[in-house]
């Protein structure tokens, strides 16, 4: 079975663009959670969705957006992009809220 | 959301146990005890879980103090497969998030 994957890989944006990073959970899952990585410190949680809903939201502005799909993959939107947002943005699902979280292996933006 | 603490490294030689100490004072009744890892250059995975007795998987052992206060992730024979950083963390059934904290980098000597 396919576990999490993200796209794309790595990319390179540059102060206030916009980024779309893309998630598609393990089949069966139906939650999505994603995480934001700086260089040295644990992932900090942004947002969760499950069944298609926001269940919760981590405390990040609102340049920060998120939505799932009926297929349950996900989309993670940030706006105008500060150096700050540089970082491993990574994707995790889950069959329901709670259960193992499975990463995928993340994606690298970096903001110049 | 209630707190562990870590020790910020460790260091192993291959093929000897590791114990991996957290402690976690101020658990509540209904939080359980994960343990995720972080090999670099990789997402987080699953280790372990467990929410008052021991548990042991194919990755590794999970001890809880009696009081719950304190836990210990063992690596029977580490590898340097198991090089990584590891987080101790604590979620209800109902949390909906993972509160990540800096974790305990290990270091497998050859």
């Amino acid at each position: 079975d396919a576990g999490v994957t993200q796209s794309p890989t790595h990319l390179i944006k540059t102060r206030g663009q916009q980024v779309t990073l893309r998630c598609s959970p393990i089949s069966g899952h139906k939650s999505v959670s994603w995480y934001q990585q700086v260089l040295g410190q644990g992932p900090q949680f942004i947002f969760q969705y499950y069944e298609k809903e926001e269940r919760g939201r981590g405390n990040f502005p609102d340049r920060f957006s998120a939505r799932q799909f009926p297929n349950y993959s996900s989309e993670l939107n940030v706006n105008a992009l500060l150096l700050g947002d540089s970082a491993l943005y990574l994707c995790a699902s889950s069959r329901f809220i709670g259960t193992e979280a499975f990463f995928g292996q993340g994606t690298r933006l970096t903001v110049v | 959301d209630a707190k562990t603490t870590q020790p910020n490294s460790m260091e192993s030689n291959e093929e000897e146990p590791v114990h991996l100490p957290c402690n976690h004072s101020t658990i509540s009744g209904t939080d359980y005890i994960h343990w995720y890892r972080q090999l670099p250059s990789q997402g987080p995975e699953y280790v372990i879980h467990g929410l008052t007795s021991n548990v042991n998987n194919r990755m590794a052992s999970l001890a809880i103090a009696e009081d719950r206060k304190s836990s210990t992730l063992i690596l029977h024979r580490a590898t340097l497969r198991d090089a990584a950083v590891y987080y101790c963390i604590l979620r209800d059934t109902n949390d909906y998030k993972l509160s990540f904290g800096a974790g305990t980098t290990v270091t497998v000597r050859a």
